[in-house]
């Protein structure tokens, strides 16, 4: 089973209005992170945000913030007052807390974003 | 403050051949990951390094070998390239430690062409 699922393969959002991107994941472990990634066309991964399992807050970074549904297990983006420089490729991420703290991340497919004028 | 960084940008290899990857862990870090990012996929594990031993491996076939430097650089091999290898090779550096929360940090990546 996919541990990470992004079922948005690309969205459109006009400038300056808000965009959510979902994720949904499958762990069986009480104990883990969820990251969101942004991948413009340079290759680069840059981290976004995280939420901790037990955080009892939905993350916020900026323009960023995460809502965080626990017992549906979704992670979902939201972008607020998105720019033209937004679009990328998004990705979702998990870690796992089971055994070492060295964990590897699993990602989704991704969403591509496309923000017009 | 250097980030993560990787040599070579791009790549260009014939079938068969064998290739060499390297990654310098962003200031401060201990642990190298990489992952391997085929055209409109997200990037899929290989292995992570972490006091110059492999601790972690992903679904990777053994033709795939690492090592980690005492200064916490890494090499990725990669033996008898296949078509399908040609990907991104991403490497990611992040600390060892308690907390879930350490967000790895990633390079440019290297784009690798297998032809």
């Amino acid at each position: 089973a996919q541990k990470i699922t992004q079922t948005q393969p690309g969205m459109f959002v006009q400038e300056k209005e808000a965009v959510t991107l979902d994720c949904t994941y499958d762990t069986s472990d009480p104990s883990y992170g969820l990251f969101w990634y942004k991948q413009p066309s340079s290759g680069e991964m840059i981290f976004l945000i995280y939420q901790g399992s037990y955080d009892q807050q939905n993350a916020t970074e900026g323009r960023y913030s995460l809502n965080f549904q626990k017992a549906r297990k979704s992670a979902n983006l939201v972008i607020s007052a998105s720019q033209l420089g937004d679009s990328a490729m998004y990705f979702c991420a998990m870690r796992e807390g089971r055994g070492s703290t060295l964990g590897r991340l699993y990602f989704g497919r991704g969403t591509q974003l496309t923000v017009w004028p | 403050d250097a980030g993560v960084t990787q040599s070579p940008t791009h790549l260009i290899k014939t079938r068969g051949q064998q290739v060499t990857l390297r990654c310098s862990p962003k200031s401060g870090h201990d642990t190298v990951s990489w992952y391997q990012q085929a055209l409109g996929q997200g990037p899929q594990f290989i292995f992570q390094y972490y006091e110059e031993e492999e601790r972690q491996r992903g679904n990777f076939p053994d033709r795939f070998s690492g090592h980690q430097f005492p200064n916490y650089s890494s090499e990725l091999n990669v033996n008898a390239l296949l078509l399908g290898d040609s990907a991104l090779y991403l490497c990611a550096s992040s600390l060892a430690g308690p907390s879930l929360r350490y967000e790895q940090y990633f390079g440019p990546g290297t784009r690798l062409t297998v032809t």
